[in-house]
């Protein structure tokens, strides 16, 4: 069981918006950065998103990230068939002392 | 290009011990927390623990310090993971990673490509 939970899954058509939830509490979210990467099948995850809602160089603008208390969220728009991916949120946990990840998150474009 | 670059696949028998490698290049080695993550199969990440290769300083999550071992020789760009007694329960993929920053700033901004460790009973 993940210190922070995300979805198993979500869907959308191309060309469409998604988003993935990642909650956790007040010894993880609530008083850190939130990250997210990208696992595209049989490869190593990728950062997507940092310090929250940042994005690294060469991420394009369909992806975005915000945090709200002890929850945080990724957007994808313009979903694109090479968008299928699994997806994972992760931060630092206070309590723990110890970064800790979602589940993740298998993103299917119909 | 700054790049992770870990060892080959290992396939091993449970009691044996392991270490494989993660050798770092294209930036200052020495200055950068240095991550491993689990990736058990078909399951999510789980982050290990971090080192940082300049003075060894070591971080292990809860449920993996006493399980694992972290070291690096700074001096060849080199971070390393090890088992003294393997467990089938270790079969996984491994990944060492960049820390861009830690603790409550904490992101992982690249990504080795992965070891496979298969562990038979």
């Amino acid at each position: 069981q993940s210190v922070l939970t995300q979805p198993p899954s979500v869907s959308a058509a191309p060309g469409q918006k998604v988003t993935i939830s990642c909650s956790g509490s007040s010894s993880n979210i609530g008083r850190s950065f939130v990250s997210w990467y990208q696992q595209l099948p049989g490869t190593g995850p990728k950062l997507l998103i940092y310090d929250n809602s940042k994005r690294p160089s060469g991420i394009p603008d369909r992806f975005s990230g915000s945090k709200s208390g002890t929850s945080a969220t990724l957007g994808i728009t313009g979903l694109q068939t090479g968008d299928e991916a699994g997806y994972y949120c992760g931060t630092w946990d206070a309590s723990l002392s110890a970064v800790v990840f979602g589940g993740g998150t298998k993103l299917t474009v119909l | 290009e700054e790049q992770l670059v870990q060892s080959g696949a290992e396939v091993k028998k449970a009691g044996e011990s392991l270490k494989i490698s993660c050798k770092g290049s294209g930036y200052s080695f020495s200055t950068y927390w240095i991550a491993w993550v689990r990736q058990m199969p078909g399951k999510g990440l789980e982050w290990m623990g971090m080192i940082y290769p300049g003075d060894s300083d070591t971080r292990y999550s809860p449920s993996f310090q006493g399980q694992v071992t972290l070291s690096a020789d700074k001096s060849i760009s080199t971070a390393y993971l090890q088992w003294s007694s393997l467990k089938a329960s270790d079969t996984a993929m491994y990944y060492c990673a960049r820390h861009r920053a830690i603790f409550a700033v904490m992101s992982i901004d690249f990504w080795g490509q992965g070891t496979l460790v298969t562990v038979s009973s």
